[in-house]
């Protein structure tokens, strides 16, 4: 059964760059599923941010696509964000998350899902001086 | 871009009484292979965000069974049967048929 782990600097400065990892095991990341950052602040609610497959496809949310960075390392079964040039609006609780069924039989073509049923515990990220 | 909105945005709710959260997309998301790709989640205070339905109408593993989804193309309804105090939360909708993937604004449910 995969389970995700988020870590990463809990306070990051103004202007500075977010970086948190995604540990994911029970499952290997090679597994034709896609992996998704998401987070949760109370003024903008769940805003999704981006994923990326094992392939090092990714599909970023315009909002932040200057700013973000998904990327991948198959060899120690994690995946990374990056966020740049952070403010205070960027204070929130940070997700991983994934599919199940896809990470456990992979998915592809037209029967590809992306609906979120394993959520790593968040990691909550302030950024302040 | 896909716009996901909801409403209403704030529904108290009595225990024991039905709810219902609408949900709607500002295009189609029915798939061409029949699924409608639009999920429902709950994020209660202290947790991790919770997958209720997937796919327009399939509920998830471990969710009860006074949850259900239903809708297709563009309007979506998550309907709560009987409300348990334990359903506080806010709910949200979201859209995977295009990226950029999108929630709805949320509907925050407490108790009366």
């Amino acid at each position: 059964q995969v389970q995700l782990r988020e870590s990463g600097p809990g306070l990051v400065k103004p202007s500075g760059t977010l970086t948190l990892t995604c540990a994911v095991s029970g499952e290997s990341i090679r597994s034709g599923n896609w992996w998704s950052w998401v987070r949760q602040s109370p003024e903008k609610g769940l805003e999704w941010i981006g994923e990326i497959n094992d392939s090092g496809t990714f599909n970023y949310n315009p909002s932040l696509k200057s700013r973000v960075t998904i990327s991948v390392e198959t060899s120690n079964n994690q995946f990374f964000l990056k966020l740049s040039s952070v403010t205070a609006a960027d204070t929130a609780v940070y997700y991983c998350a994934t599919n199940s069924y896809c990470a456990r039989s992979g998915c592809y073509g037209t029967y590809q899902y992306y609906y979120m049923d394993v959520w790593g515990k968040g990691t909550t990220v302030t950024v302040s001086s | 871009d896909i716009v996901m909105t909801q409403s209403p945005l704030s529904l108290p709710v009595t225990p024991g009484e039905p709810a219902s959260i609408s949900c709607r997309s500002s295009q189609s998301l029915l798939h061409s292979n029949g699924y409608n790709y639009l999920d429902w989640y709950v994020l209660k205070p202290g947790q991790s965000p919770q997958l209720l339905i997937y796919l327009g109408s399939n509920r998830a593993s471990g969710v009860p069974d006074r949850f259900s989804g239903s809708g297709s193309g563009t309007d979506f309804t998550l309907q709560i049967s009987r409300v348990e105090a334990e359903d506080v939360g806010i709910y949200y909708c979201m859209q995977t048929l295009n990226t950029p993937r999108a929630f709805g604004p949320g509907t925050r449910v407490d108790i009366k």
